[in-house]
């Protein structure tokens, strides 16, 4: 049972326009959620997250909105480069002690020159 | 700043062999995880730790073993090797839990089991 679901694996959009990523979740205790990407070869790097007591974080040219009532969270790249071509992962966690981070599946964003 | 530093980057087990990756954080920090990522998946957790001495099941712990005898070190060891085992494996380490600093990630071990 997928608790964070990304459910488009692979985006393409041209570069100096608007990427969304989308990601939804099903478990309600879950309290901070995050973005990272990830290049072939490497680790996931962390890239930005909200709290569940926000519904917007920007961080340059990243935005991540966050829907509580509809489970809903979304990572905006504006404007959109070609560095930014790799797998995006949302991941979700509890405030709780032992809760580590639930990652989704991932969706490739591919940034067409 | 090493980060967290995983061993060996690729590795080829014999369906039965047994082998141990390394993991190794020299943030000292307390939380350390072990996921692995299949193809088109996204990243399941094996194992954690809040802490030396301590560490609990993930998501997948089945045919994995772990141990945390220092802050820095959290070897993950298969002991009968498996073709379902064939993965990409990423050590990862945390301050805290449940926070919005996240983690970091080593660059990972491709294991491939024949």
């Amino acid at each position: 049972d997928q608790q964070v679901k990304q459910n488009s694996p692979s985006l393409s959009v041209q570069e100096g326009r608007i990427s969304i990523l989308n990601c939804d979740y099903t478990n309600s205790m879950f309290d901070y959620f995050l973005w990272y990407k990830k290049y072939p070869a490497e680790g996931p790097t962390f890239l930005i997250s909200i709290s569940s007591i926000k519904d917007k974080n920007e961080d340059g040219r990243f935005t991540v909105f966050l829907n509580k009532s509809a489970k809903h969270l979304s990572l905006h790249i504006v404007p959109s480069q070609p560095g930014d071509s790799a797998v995006y992962f949302c991941a979700a966690s509890g405030n709780s002690g032992n809760t580590p981070l639930v990652f989704g599946k991932g969706t490739r964003l591919s940034v067409i020159a | 700043n090493a980060g967290v530093t995983q061993t060996p980057k690729f590795r080829i087990l014999k369906i039965g062999q047994s082998m141990t990756l390394q993991c190794a954080q020299d943030m000292n920090h307390n939380y350390m995880y072990w996921y692995r990522q299949d193809p088109g998946m996204g990243l399941k957790l094996i194992y954690y730790s809040v802490g030396a001495g301590i560490t609990d099941k993930g998501e997948v712990p089945n045919g994995y073993n772990v141990s945390r005898s220092t802050t820095e070190d959290f070897p993950l060891r298969l002991e009968l090797a498996a073709p379902s085992q064939t993965s990409v494996y990423f050590c990862a380490s945390s301050y805290v839990q449940g926070q919005l600093d996240g983690y970091t990630f080593g660059s990972g071990t491709r294991l491939t089991v024949v």
